[in-house]
């Protein structure tokens, strides 16, 4: 079975400062894993995914995430920070295109002025 | 447009009573979900449609029961709710032919269980 796991369920950055949040996975097979960002009283907004194509993945809003096969990582980073950052990320896997995702337990992002 | 929808988006209710949450996809996906998200933000799934057939069921009450009148819609149904059911409920769709595309996620529906 698929896990994930999110190191730090909570991260506090200062505006302008580099991003990182971590996600490490746990699967049988090559997965399929995404970065979601949800905002406060709002639904999940997909960041970015990998898909076995690139192993670094650009997303939105200057996000980027690096599938390390060796490390089964899929960190989450952005050089700059910016206000409306701050927010809930997850990660997520799923092993095939039929599966639903399975997601990590959150990292909240503060970002301080 | 708005690609997933629920509604409603609050529900304030009593233990006991039988409430629905009803979901609605306009992006032709062939597959439907339902999570469930606690008060620490952990999402876990509850039920997968494809196609009209339930396809997964992790471990959920049997008090919640997903009903499809299409392939555009999932419905929530709770009966007899417990103060343990109050959470946030999200429905997801997702084209699961083509490639491994992501899910979409509706707004979301609060429930809170007095």
């Amino acid at each position: 079975a698929q896990s994930v796991t999110q190191l730090g369920s909570h991260v506090s950055v200062s505006e302008g400062a580099l991003v990182l949040l971590r996600c490490n996975y746990s699967s049988s097979v090559p997965p399929y894993l995404f970065w979601y960002v949800q905002y406060p009283n709002q639904g999940l907004q997909l960041l970015l995914k990998y898909t076995s194509a690139a192993t670094l993945v650009k997303g939105i809003n200057d996000f980027e995430a690096e599938f390390k096969k060796s490390e089964t990582s899929f960190h989450l980073t952005k050089p700059s920070a910016h206000m409306s950052d701050a927010a809930e990320y997850f990660c997520a896997v799923s092993l095939s295109g039929n599966t639903p995702l399975v997601f990590g337990k959150g990292t909240r992002l503060s970002v301080i002025a | 447009d708005t690609a997933v929808s629920q509604t409603p988006k609050y529900l304030v209710t009593q233990m006991g009573n039988d409430k629905s949450i009803k979901c609605e996809q306009n992006l032709g996906h062939d597959t439907m979900y339902w999570y469930k998200q606690d008060s620490k933000k952990f999402l876990k799934i509850m039920f997968s449609y494809n196609n009209k057939e339930l396809i997964i069921n992790e471990t959920v009450p049997n008090r919640f029961s997903p009903k499809s009148p299409d392939k555009a819609h999932l419905n929530l149904h709770i009966n007899s709710l417990e103060l343990g059911d109050s959470a946030v409920y999200f429905c997801a769709s997702r084209q699961t032919t083509g490639g491994p595309h992501e899910q979409y996620f509706g707004p979301g529906t609060r429930l809170t269980v007095t």
